[in-house]
């Protein structure tokens, strides 16, 4: 059972335009939520996280959106630059338990186009 | 170091043979994480450490999967008589404490011939 669902798989978008990438879980316990991207033979790199208690936060160009009651979250990247060609991961974690390992979802390709 | 470093980046092994992978976590790091990314996958957890003791090990996929942080530093993925399904690339990855931003290494890409 996939616990966290990312969508689109991949995603093909014009320089300045937005990118939306969204992803829905299934344990209500998850209490973190951050966002990775990932160059082609490079590990991933944390761009941008959220907890329940906020609906939004904004980082520079990032945006993560939280919705609690539906489960789901998105990353909006404004004025999307060649430069964030690259995979995108959403992942989900509980911290209570003492156990924090990540559950990420599949990953969605983008690619800016000049 | 700056952050997570990981030895070998790259490790080509016959079926059978044993292998060990090396995380060096960012200094000060009490919790260390091993993850492993199929080919086109999101990664997926392995095992987890707070200092040197093994606190979850669920998702090791086999008991030929062993690792250790024997100091509470430097750890080690060793894996028992490689089989071709173990073809990943092995992320590790360390934070401040439980609940804390986790920050990756580059990994290691294990092949199985």
């Amino acid at each position: 059972q996939q616990q966290v669902k990312q969508s689109p798989q991949s995603l093909i978008v014009q320089k300045g335009g937005i990118s939306i990438i969204n992803c829905a879980y299934e344990n209500t316990a998850f209490d973190y939520f951050p966002w990775y991207q990932q160059f082609p033979g490079k590990g991933p790199a944390l761009l941008i996280a959220i907890r329940p208690d906020v609906s939004e936060k904004k980082e520079g160009r990032f945006t993560i959106s939280f919705n609690k009651s539906a489960k789901q979250f998105s990353l909006h990247i404004m004025d999307s630059q060649p430069g964030d060609s690259a995979t995108y991961f959403c992942a989900a974690a509980y911290s209570g338990g003492g156990a924090d390992g990540l559950t990420f979802g599949k990953g969605t390709h983008l690619i800016i186009q000049p | 170091g700056a952050g997570v470093s990981q030895s070998p980046r790259y490790k080509v092994a016959k079926r059978g043979q044993d292998v060990a992978l090396r995380c060096d976590p960012i200094s000060g790091h009490v919790s260390l994480f091993w993850y492993q990314q199929a080919l086109g996958q999101g990664p997926e957890f392995l095992t987890y450490f707070q200092n040197e003791a093994q606190l979850d090990k669920s998702g090791l996929p086999s008991d030929r999967f062993f690792a250790e942080r024997p100091e509470g530093s430097v750890s080690t993925l060793k894996i028992q008589r490689t089989q071709q399904e173990d073809s990943a690339v092995y992320l590790c990855a360390s934070s401040l404490g439980g609940g804390g931003e986790q920050y990756f290494g580059p990994g290691t890409r294990l092949t199985v011939t």
